[in-house]
C-alpha cells in the first residue's frame, strides 16, 4: 500500500510568488490534514479535511493560504502571494474513518522556502 | 500558548540503555496522548500513544508513562540502539476533533 505522498519535495520561490503544494493521501482515507513546520518549533495544525470538506480550519495563518481537496482524493494547498515567513516544512497526513482518528500517517513533506 | 511541551532539546545515550523522554502539557482536555518519531527528510511516523484514562501503555520496546495529576508523560525506550536515534514528538488530542498539537521535539542520539 503506498503512502501519503507530496510534491514537490522542495520548492524555493521569491517573496510575493505564488506556489501550489500537492497532497496524495492514502487510498481510502478520508481524512486528510495539512500541519507546519517552521524551523526549530513545533508542528502545527493548518486544516483537515473529512472527503472533501473542510473540517476544521482553524490553524490557517491567514488568506494568503488557500487549500482544496476536489472530489475527496488530493489536496493542494496555495500560497499567494509567498512571504518569508510562510518558510518551513508543510506535512500532510491522512487517517481512515469517520469518527477521531489518532494514527494519522504522515508524508514526506514539502520544504518552502521563501527569499 | 504551547500547550505541549518538551523542554529538553536533546538528550544522548549509551547503546543498550534506557531513554527517557520526557513532555508536559498544560490542556486538561486532551484525550490521547501519542508519541511521533521522525528522521531526516521523512514525515513523522506514529511510535505509541496513551489514553488519558490510562497510566501505561507497553509495546515492545517502548512505554509511555501519564502522570495527569502532574500533567506529565515519558517515553521509555528500553534497550536503546542506535536505530532509534530521531527526533522525537510528544502529541496531544481531544475527543472534539482529530487535530494533534505537538511539542517542539527531542532530538535522540544513541551511540554505539
Amino acid at each position: 500500500e503506498a503512502g501519503v505522498t507530496q510534491f514537490p519535495s522542495h520548492s524555493v520561490i521569491e517573496k510575493g510568488q505564488t506556489v501550489t503544494l500537492r497532497c496524495d493521501p492514502i487510498s481510502g482515507h478520508d481524512n486528510l490534514y495539512w500541519y507546519r513546520r517552521v524551523m526549530g518549533k513545533e508542528i502545527k495544525f493548518l486544516l483537515h479535511f473529512v472527503k472533501e470538506s473542510k473540517q476544521d480550519e482553524s490553524g490557517m495563518p491567514n488568506n494568503r493560504f488557500l487549500a482544496e481537496r476536489t472530489g475527496g482524493t488530493y489536496s493542494t494547498l496555495k500560497v499567494q502571494p509567498a512571504e518569508l515567513e510562510d518558510s518551513g516544512v508543510y506535512f500532510c497526513a491522512s487517517s481512515q474513518g469517520h469518527i477521531v482518528s489518532y494514527e494519522q500517517y504522515f508524508g514526506p513533506g514539502t520544504r518552502l522556502t521563501v527569499t | 500558548d504551547q500547550q505541549v511541551k518538551q523542554n529538553s532539546p536533546s538528550l544522548s545515550v549509551q547503546e543498550g540503555r534506557i531513554s527517557i523522554l520526557n513532555c508536559d502539557y498544560t490542556n486538561s482536555m486532551f484525550d490521547y496522548f501519542l508519541w511521533y518519531k521522525k528522521y531526516p527528510a521523512e514525515g513523522p511516523t506514529f511510535l505509541i500513544s496513551i489514553s488519558s484514562i490510562k497510566d501505561k501503555n507497553e509495546d515492545g520496546r517502548f512505554t509511555v508513562f501519564l502522570n495527569k495529576s502532574a500533567k506529565h508523560l515519558s517515553l521509555h525506550i528500553v534497550p536503546s540502539q542506535p536505530g532509534d536515534s530521531a527526533v522525537y514528538f510528544c502529541a496531544g488530542l481531544t475527543g472534539a476533533n482529530s487535530k494533534l498539537t505537538f511539542g517542539k521535539g527531542i532530538t535522540l542520539s544513541v551511540r554505539p
